[in-house]
């Protein structure tokens, strides 16, 4: 099957700084990625829809100054949360589907655990 | 609207059946899935439904009635290693994006 990955798996900030979480697809290209976040013992929120080559498309209640999607390749999305603070302090996963496969399936990265203290 | 309805939690006994039950409201649909997730983990998937009926792959089977806005995802001969959540998501009627339901935590006891 396709595979997604993401870098960093685990990262520590400050609060006040700024983290980049990289989503790759590394066997296919995806021109549509999706990035979600998940607090701990509850579901996936879908944060945003990021396009190839366009802007993000984000979801109702989430801030796109504050969590900026760069999706600047047929493989590489890129989330960015600015001016972070402890209740950004999340699991942020994302995914995408391959549109050559013909299939409706999502590939979900492992995750990018984020801790601001 | 969307509205995707699971149970939070559900145990069962190693070597039955359980099924997880999913009812959906949304503005729009264009199929289902199941995805299993164990804690920390990105999720996995199990299942995907557009038309009505009964779908079995190995252990596992999904049903869909898209009539009653109903989903139920079947276990069977279960293992310790099926403990994990199990998410119910609803693909849109932009068919672009999966809006996920808040999960079941399935746990197994021998």
């Amino acid at each position: 099957g396709a595979v997604v990955s993401q870098h960093p798996s685990w990262v520590i900030c400050k609060s006040g700084t700024s983290v980049k979480i990289e989503c790759r697809s590394l066997d296919f290209q995806a021109t549509t990625m999706f990035w979600y976040r998940q607090f701990p013992k509850q579901s996936l929120m879908l944060m945003a829809t990021s396009n190839e080559g366009s802007k993000a498309t984000y979801e109702q209640g989430v801030e796109k100054d504050k969590f900026l999607i760069n999706h600047a390749s047929l493989t590489l999305s890129t989330l960015t949360v600015t001016s972070a603070h402890p209740e950004d302090s999340s699991f942020y996963i994302c995914s995408a589907r391959d549109p050559a496969s013909g299939s409706y399936e999502q590939y979900f990265g492992p995750g990018t655990r984020l801790t601001v203290t | 609207g969307q509205n995707i309805d699971q149970p939070t939690e559900m145990t069962a006994t190693e070597g039955a059946i359980v099924q997880i039950n999913c009812t959906y409201q949304t503005s729009g649909f264009n199929g289902l899935f199941w995805y299993q997730q164990h804690a920390g983990e990105a999720p996995t998937f199990l299942s995907y439904n557009v038309l009505d009926g009964l779908e079995e792959k190995g252990r596992f089977s999904s049903f869909l009635s898209r009539s009653k806005g109903y989903s139920y995802l079947l276990l069977k001969e279960l293992q310790m290693k099926d403990s994990a959540s199990y998410l119910c998501a609803v693909r849109d009627q932009s068919a672009s994006k999966i809006i996920f339901g808040s999960g079941t935590r399935l746990s197994i006891r021998p």
